[in-house]
């Protein structure tokens, strides 16, 4: 089976950077998945990390480590839109099949 | 492009009542997904299909089938709805390898009595 764990709520002032961690415990493993999810949205999707080490993509980065099976998901130059949830998930196969397994996410306030 | 679409939106349904929820992407994807959403939750995966013409259970199958009609489409029946099935469903599809992305359709938000 797996599980995730990650902070349910952290909050951090505009402009500031915000990291939100995430620890798992997994079966077949392949992979960290980062997804952001407004209030009455839909998830979209960030970053993945197939392999250790960091992935920068604009103001949003994250980063793997497979051996402590932790990622983390770093938000610089935060901005009010970015309040949101943030969700990782872990990637594992079945056969031919790409699986999510989501945490239960982080809801992320931005104030001013 | 319309990416993944769902319908309905929003449905209404009494205990015992069935319905079926519908996905389609237009963007060639092999793999698509149904999952819920309960209020505060992550996303909780019910079915999915690798490829057409292949459907597997998920961590949540129970009361729920399923149909991959074509490559396009994917449906969730709820066959006798229950109001523990009150949720948002998200479709999703998947791009990959090498980017390995989901995207997610806008949601059906379903209220069983």
């Amino acid at each position: 089976g797996q599980s995730l764990e990650q902070p349910s709520e952290v909050t951090a002032v505009e402009g500031a950077i915000v990291q939100i961690n995430c620890t798992y415990q997994t079966s077949g493993f392949y992979g960290l998945s980062w997804y952001q999810q407004h209030d009455g949205g839909a998830p979209t999707f960030l970053s993945y990390n197939g392999l250790d080490g960091l992935e920068e993509t604009g103001r949003f980065s994250s980063f793997l480590s497979r051996s402590d099976s932790y990622g983390y998901l770093l938000l610089q130059e935060l901005q009010m839109k970015d309040s949101a949830s943030y969700f990782c998930a872990v990637r594992s196969m079945a056969g031919t099949a790409s699986k999510l397994t989501f945490g239960t996410g982080t809801r992320l306030q931005v104030t001013l | 492009n319309a990416g993944v679409t769902q319908t309905p939106k929003f449905q209404v349904l009494k205990t015992g009542q069935s319905m079926t929820l519908q996905c389609a992407q237009d963007m060639n994807h092999n793999s698509m997904y149904w999952y819920r959403q309960d209020p505060g939750m992550g996303l909780r995966l019910i079915y999915y299909s690798a490829s057409e013409g292949t459907t597997d259970k998920g961590e949540v199958p129970n009361g729920y089938n399923v149909s991959r009609l074509n490559k396009r489409e994917f449906s969730l029946r709820l066959e006798s709805a229950a109001p523990s099935q009150t949720s948002v469903y998200f479709c999703a599809s998947r791009t990959g390898p090498l980017r390995e992305t989901q995207y997610f359709g806008p949601g059906t938000r379903l209220l069983v009595l």
